[in-house]
């Protein structure tokens, strides 16, 4: 249901942005971006709505931002810092059932 | 200040039991729906199963159904999670987990520290 690339890279100070393509037929899905950095618990940082929509978890820092475009769904990080290198996955539910991505891994150069 | 704090876990046998508790402090529980989510060693996160507000709604992954059980106290604000005929695949750490609002399934919005289970002979 929900594809994430394994991987990402971007220099400290850049911007990056990371990609969640929902499957045919769940293309209008909102869905949750989570953030886990080594060796700690998951944080949630966003839900992001099929119009592009998004709404930041308590204390999440204005450099997090979301967007949509079709059955895509992105999350976007500035001014880089080094703890934003972590795991990124995203999130969505439907009908009882709900699915995470594989996870996107962002080292920051 | 929202917490979670998970508790029971530990080293299982092949087929053996355990029972997984959340202490929810900092909201009105009785308000949101709970899950428990695991993360196998060096793997991704996998939905384990949820719980509406009044256990009305209770939905759990394909992978643990027939096997794990979800409830909850409102009264004293716990999720609890019994996990039976526990193989080596259940191998994980467990998070308590609170959903984002209230109303009907949101998405993830707070996440407790985890505790680890492993399942081995």
């Amino acid at each position: 249901v929900l594809t994430q690339s394994p991987s990402a890279s971007a220099s400290l100070g850049a911007s990056v942005k990371v990609t969640c393509t929902l499957s045919s037929g769940h293309s209008t899905y909102a869905i949750a971006w989570h953030q886990q950095q080594p060796e700690k618990g998951p944080r949630y940082l966003m839900r992001v709505n099929s119009d592009g929509g998004h709404t930041r978890g308590e204390g999440i820092p204005d450099r997090f931002s979301g967007s949509s475009s079709g059955a895509e769904r992105y999350l976007t990080i500035s001014s880089l810092q080094s703890e934003d290198e972590a795991d990124y996955y995203c999130q969505t539910w439907d009908s009882g059932i709900v699915v995470f991505g594989g996870g996107t891994k962002l080292t920051v150069l | 200040q929202v917490q979670l704090v998970e508790s029971g876990g530990g080293l299982v046998k092949p087929g053996g039991s355990l029972r997984l508790s959340c202490a929810a402090s900092g909201f009105t529980f009785g308000d949101y729906y709970m899950s428990w989510i695991r993360q196998a060693p060096g793997k991704g996160l996998e939905w384990v199963a949820h719980i509406s507000p009044a256990s009305f709604t209770i939905n759990y992954a394909d992978s643990v159904k027939g096997r794990f059980t979800i409830s909850r106290d409102n009264a004293n604000n716990s999720l609890f999670l019994q996990m039976n005929s526990l193989r080596a695949e259940d191998t994980a750490v467990y998070y308590c987990a609170r959903d984002s609002a209230t109303g009907s399934y949101q998405a993830v919005g707070y996440w407790g520290p985890g505790t680890v289970v492993t399942v081995s002979s």
